[in-house]
């Protein structure tokens, strides 16, 4: 079955980085585009970045202001967050979810942005 | 850029009985290739978000008969026909006829009276 495993999530102070990964098994990860969406502490749900099967094209929230990168390793099944500059309201639990239609979700890493 | 609403923001329901979900789009989320992308999810507890609806009305692999989704152009609904204690969560719509932009809906609290 679909597993989604999230990691690298942390204590971060403003200003600084942190690079999320996501380990993916069950199915073919190159044939599927990837997401990340995150939740702020009791809030609802925020698309952050989605990336297509074959690496050739990203996209971002507009909210991000191009801090945040997603990349994708087929030959490792993983997807990454590099996540620079960060803000205190960047923290968040990020959840990975696969294909465009996020069928299928990770159980979230959790970044928290403080001094 | 679209904006989506969803109405009530908060639903409390007696297990057995329906319930409904409305969700508004600021514009049209039929593509031009003829499909409607709007989505709906549920989060149930400390739980991760499952999709349960995708492309308006179309079930998910494994979720219930009892949840469907209609709707066209900027105007959808999620149905829950008979409400069970598992369905307690936050129901979110999402839209991706803006591709490759994603956007979420407020999303809808449902619990058990």
């Amino acid at each position: 079955q679909v597993q989604l495993v999230e990691s690298g999530g942390g204590v971060v102070q403003p200003g600084g980085s942190l690079r999320l990964s996501c380990e993916a098994s069950g199915f073919t990860f190159s044939d599927f585009g990837m997401h990340w969406v995150r939740q702020a502490p009791g809030k609802g749900l925020e698309w952050v970045a989605f990336i297509r099967y074959d690496k050739n094209k990203a996209y971002y929230a507009d909210s991000l202001e191009g801090r945040f990168t997603i990349s994708r390793d087929n030959s490792k099944n993983t997807l990454f967050l590099q996540m620079n500059s960060l803000r205190v309201e960047d923290t968040a639990v990020y959840y990975c979810a696969k294909d465009q239609i996020l069928g299928e979700w990770g159980q979230g890493t959790l970044v928290i942005v403080s001094s | 850029d679209v904006v989506m609403t969803q109405t009530p923001l908060s639903l409390s329901v007696t297990p057995g009985q329906p319930a409904s979900i409305s969700c508004k789009s600021s514009q049209s989320l039929r593509h031009s290739d003829g499909n409607t992308y709007l989505y709906w999810y549920l989060q149930r507890p400390g739980r991760s978000p499952q999709l349960l609806i995708y492309e308006v009305s179309k079930r998910f692999s494994g979720v219930p008969d009892r949840f469907s989704g209609s709707g066209s152009g900027t105007d959808f609904t999620l149905k829950i026909s008979r409400v069970e204690a598992e369905d307690v969560g936050v129901y979110y719509c999402m839209q991706s006829v803006q591709l490759p932009l994603f956007t979420f809906g407020p999303g809808t609290k449902v619990d058990i009276k």
